[in-house]
């Protein structure tokens, strides 16, 4: 089945950009997700790539994927106390998604 | 994007108790997904249902598991005889549109602890 790995832990400084990465296995992944996780809170939809693109912009947040790598990383731009939170990469091929175990991103003022 | 809710917040029973969680979607949609969280783990796919039937589910999902959408709104999911190791956050999801494939937007979950 789909293997996701990410780093588990990740300190910037407020203003600062972030980078998040994240390794899958299933090269037949369509759309690939990030979701946020603030503490004791719900997981969020932050943006998804599809599988045809290599990079996909939205604000202070850039998606990269290179597929033949199977790798996906998540920059956050001007990185914010805000934005201290877990973050997690899911590739969706089939139904069920398929969730890394998070980088937790903890921003220092 | 309309959410989902989920009740309770926080629930917390004696092992061997029967509970059951339940998600309510805002829209009329048809896919729902349950997944768990042990605290500290990856987010865990359990099962999803489509259409009043399972459609696919995890072998986490065993017998003492069921979902059910009872009254064509509510989504439940009952755990028969609850385990130390059921404590977790459960989550339910629900696609945007009708189709698996389409993006899984999630409630703020029920945190189960079993003492």
């Amino acid at each position: 089945g789909e293997d996701v790995e990410q780093s588990l832990f990740l300190s910037v400084r407020e203003g600062d950009s972030s980078v998040i990465n994240c390794t899958y296995t299933d090269s037949s992944s369509t759309y690939l997700y990030w979701y946020k996780q603030e503490p004791g809170a719900g997981l969020q939809l932050l943006t998804y790539i599809f599988s045809n693109m290599d990079m996909k912009q939205d604000q202070r947040l850039t998606v990269l994927l290179n597929k033949k790598d199977k790798h996906l990383s998540l920059r956050i731009a001007d990185t914010q106390t805000g934005d201290s939170a877990i973050y997690f990469c899911a590739p969706s091929g089939n139904t069920p998604l398929v969730f890394g175990k998070g980088t937790r991103l903890s921003v220092i003022a | 994007e309309p959410e989902v809710t989920q009740t309770p917040s926080h629930q917390v029973t004696q092992m061997g108790q029967e509970v059951i969680l339940r998600c309510v979607p805002i829209s009329n949609h048809l896919y729902f997904y349950w997944y768990r969280q042990i605290l500290g783990q990856k987010v865990e796919f359990l099962v999803s249902f489509y259409n009043n039937e399972i459609s696919e589910k995890s072998e986490i999902f065993d017998d003492q598991f069921s979902v059910e959408r009872p009254d064509g709104s509510n989504f439940t999911l009952k755990i028969r005889s609850t385990k130390l190791e059921d404590s977790a956050m459960y989550f339910c999801a629900r696609t945007g549109r009708a189709r698996s494939t389409d993006t899984q937007y999630f409630g703020p979950g029920t945190r189960l602890t079993v003492l």
